[in-house]
């Protein structure tokens, strides 16, 4: 089947302008998580949805950056007023559920590369 | 605060030798441990996991997990040029959230 999908693959904005990035999890995957990897960094974990609730936000930088997750499929990322700093690749990664065991594997997407001029 | 350590590296190594790839961490109540390999530019991929002490074999790949030492390492046999990537690795810390090591590069020249 098909894998998790990100869209835009790219996206260039200027300083104080809105993005939003959408994630498309494999289907049946019902939680989904948001990571951004900034050049030559690791990955940083962000936020993850059980479903359509958030139980862990504790990764989001700022009150600039927001996540939703509707029919418990797809979700986008949205940071507000963006700053150069938040220049990186933002991935996408879903896993059939939190149960432990192999059902947790977590399969990410291609990632989308914002940069913030 | 839940640490996973890797070194850097880069580890090289020739063709066709043994690569060893190391990460320890730091939270004892871990339970599921992965190893990921992400080529530049692209998203990381999914090599194997562990859950259980012990050796865990995959082809040429084998992960070895000791939770008494926080210690788990990948180990690949017969390394190809294009093994050549950055391995992560990446424990299960709760919640089913994912912490990360930094990485370890690995170079195989041919």
């Amino acid at each position: 089947g098909a894998g998790v999908s990100q869209s835009p693959s790219n996206k260039v904005t200027e300083k104080g302008k809105d993005v939003e990035l959408r994630c498309d999890p494999i289907s049946g995957h019902t939680a989904l998580y948001w990571y951004r990897q900034s050049l030559g960094q690791g990955l940083e974990f962000l936020i993850y949805f059980q479903g359509n609730s958030a139980p862990d936000k504790s990764g989001l930088p700022s009150d600039r950056f927001s996540a939703e997750r509707t029919g418990g499929s797809v979700s986008t990322l949205t940071i507000q007023r963006t700053q150069q700093e938040d220049s990186a690749v933002y991935l996408c990664a879903s896993s059939f559920d939190i149960a432990g065991g192999d059902t947790d594997t977590q399969y990410f997407g291609p990632g989308t590369r914002l940069t913030v001029l | 605060q839940k640490e996973v350590e890797q070194n850097s590296g880069p580890l090289s190594v020739p063709e066709g030798a043994i690569a060893s790839l190391n990460c320890t961490y730091s939270d004892r109540g871990s339970q599921s441990f992965f190893w990921y390999r992400q080529y530049s530019g692209k998203s990381p991929e999914l090599i194997m996991f562990i859950y259980s002490n012990g050796d865990k074999e995959d082809g040429r790949f084998t992960a070895q997990l000791n939770k008494a030492s926080q210690y788990v390492s990948l180990l690949i046999r017969d390394s190809q040029p294009s093994d050549s990537a950055t391995y992560l690795c990446a424990v299960n810390t709760g919640y089913s959230t994912l912490t990360f090591g930094k990485g370890t590069m690995l170079l195989v020249s041919p």
